[in-house]
């Protein structure tokens, strides 16, 4: 079993769509999480931490639920620009000193259509 | 303020050759994570580079090493390439080392290809 699972995607949704992300982690070591994005052949970048109690960023929503090892990322009125690949990461515990180990899901490609 | 930088862009070796890919830090940064990323899949760790030394390690052979310099730059090495090492390599920098929780950027990557 991998240790990070998301959707297998594409997504393919109209401008305008809401579109939710799915995510699963299997160990419950894992501290920290994140969503990243990654537009075509580029690098990585860090679009939002995920906290317990969700948090959002203009029409991004991350949610996280520990007990179910579920993270999710909402977008809510998509663009043209939101279309990318979008990686559900997560990082062990301070104290394995696996603080700087990112574990990233296989990501899930999103394809916003006008 | 120079981001990750890493070369060279592109790399085509063969079968049973080696290869050294190089990564110089965000300004600041003292600490170099590596990540392969073959087509398709999200990236995997490799290995973790902090002082001078491999803090961590992913699930790669021993054909994949690295060095950190003092400057904090650092270099992957792959010998005795196979077909399967074909991928995109991602060099990540942070501050502080595998204690802490601190934001890694990742570098534009080197696309090597192996035939």
């Amino acid at each position: 079993r991998k240790e990070v699972e998301q959707d297998p995607g594409p997504f393919n949704v109209p401008e305008g769509a809401t579109v939710a992300f799915n995510c699963t982690y299997s160990n419950s070591a894992s501290q920290s999480f994140f969503w990243y994005r990654q537009d075509c052949r580029k690098e990585p970048k860090l679009l939002m931490s995920v906290y317990s109690s969700g948090n959002e960023d203009g029409r991004f929503t991350a949610q996280l639920n520990r007990a179910s090892q579920y993270i999710s990322l909402l977008i809510r009125d998509s663009k043209l620009s939101d279309s990318a690949t979008y990686l559900c990461v997560v990082n062990m515990r301070r104290i394995y000193n696996q603080g700087g180990k990112l574990i990233f899901g296989q990501g899930t490609e999103l394809s916003v259509k006008p | 303020d120079a981001g990750v930088t890493q070369s060279p862009t592109h790399l085509i070796k063969t079968r049973g050759q080696q290869v050294t890919l190089r990564c110089s830090p965000k300004s600041g940064h003292d600490t170099v994570s590596w990540y392969q990323q073959a087509l398709g899949q999200g990236p995997q760790f490799i290995f973790q580079y902090y002082e001078e030394e491999e803090r961590q390690r992913g699930n790669f052979p021993d054909r994949f090493s690295g060095h950190q310099f003092p400057n904090y730059s650092s270099e992957l090495n792959v010998n005795a390439l196979l077909l399967g090492d074909s991928a995109l390599y991602l060099c990540a920098s942070s501050l502080g080392g595998p204690a802490t929780y601190n934001e890694q950027f990742f570098g534009p990557g080197t696309r090597l290809t192996v035939l």
